[in-house]
């Protein structure tokens, strides 16, 4: 079951930052955070991860609050391609364990 | 979507019918998977394989098998599709690599009338 839990819908405009949040109350210590998009049915897409610390790569920023409870994914200057859905996934890394998608967030980015 | 391949694109069965998704790799990573994605709603694991010869059962399994006797290659098979089955279907391979992330296929949409 998913562990995570995330607003349906966000509007973003264009050139402006995304934060996008996702809550993870009962996440364990062994369980990173793992960010996907999904661009009009295509396969979905890889972001970035992180356990407790900040992460940053050429995509985007994920901050994950001091409890772990939950994080923002943050994409710094939207742009219309980066209109998809985004799902927020918890899992315990190096295990095989399958990655839970739920519905995630629907992003728009208005021009 | 690197490295990732999945035949056909698109596929209509009546009930009944029997078919194989094929699903390739040329990342030589062990771990595969197939998904299925019902409208509006996010993906669900059908089954999975850590290695050649190894599956085992993801979160909706039935009415599909699997197996694995080549790292590359990872069929589907819907022994008797039913409407139920409509759904786009993909293939991820998992990389335990530092990032230990899946890399997905581009899909198979299959219509079950």
């Amino acid at each position: 079951d998913a562990k995570t839990t995330q607003p349906t819908s966000m509007d973003c405009a264009e050139g402006r930052a995304a934060n996008l949040p996702c809550n993870h109350s009962t996440i364990s210590g062994n369980e990173y955070v793992y960010w996907y998009r999904q661009i009009h049915s295509q396969g979905p897409q890889y972001i970035i991860h992180g356990l407790k610390n900040n992460e940053t790569n050429e995509m985007a920023s994920l901050i994950i609050t001091e409890d772990r409870k939950s994080s923002t994914l943050i994409l710094p200057h939207a742009t219309l391609r980066d209109t998809a859905v985004y799902y927020c996934i918890v899992r315990v890394v190096w295990t095989g364990n399958q990655f839970y998608f739920g519905t995630g967030t629907s992003l728009t980015v208005i021009p | 979507n690197a490295g990732v391949t999945q035949t056909p694109k698109f596929q209509v069965l009546k009930t009944g019918q029997s078919m194989t998704l094929q699903c390739a790799q040329d990342m030589n990573h062990e771990y595969m998977s197939w998904y299925r994605q019902d409208p509006g709603m996010g993906l669900r694991l059908i089954h999975y394989s850590v290695g050649a010869g190894i599956t085992d059962q993801g979160e909706v399994p039935n009415g599909y098998n699997v197996s694995r006797s080549t790292t590359e290659d990872f069929p589907l098979r819907l022994l008797s599709a039913a409407p139920s089955q409509t759904s786009v279907y993909f293939c991820a391979v998992q990389s335990f690599d530092t990032t230990d992330t899946q890399y997905f296929g581009p899909g198979t949409r299959l219509t079950v009338l």
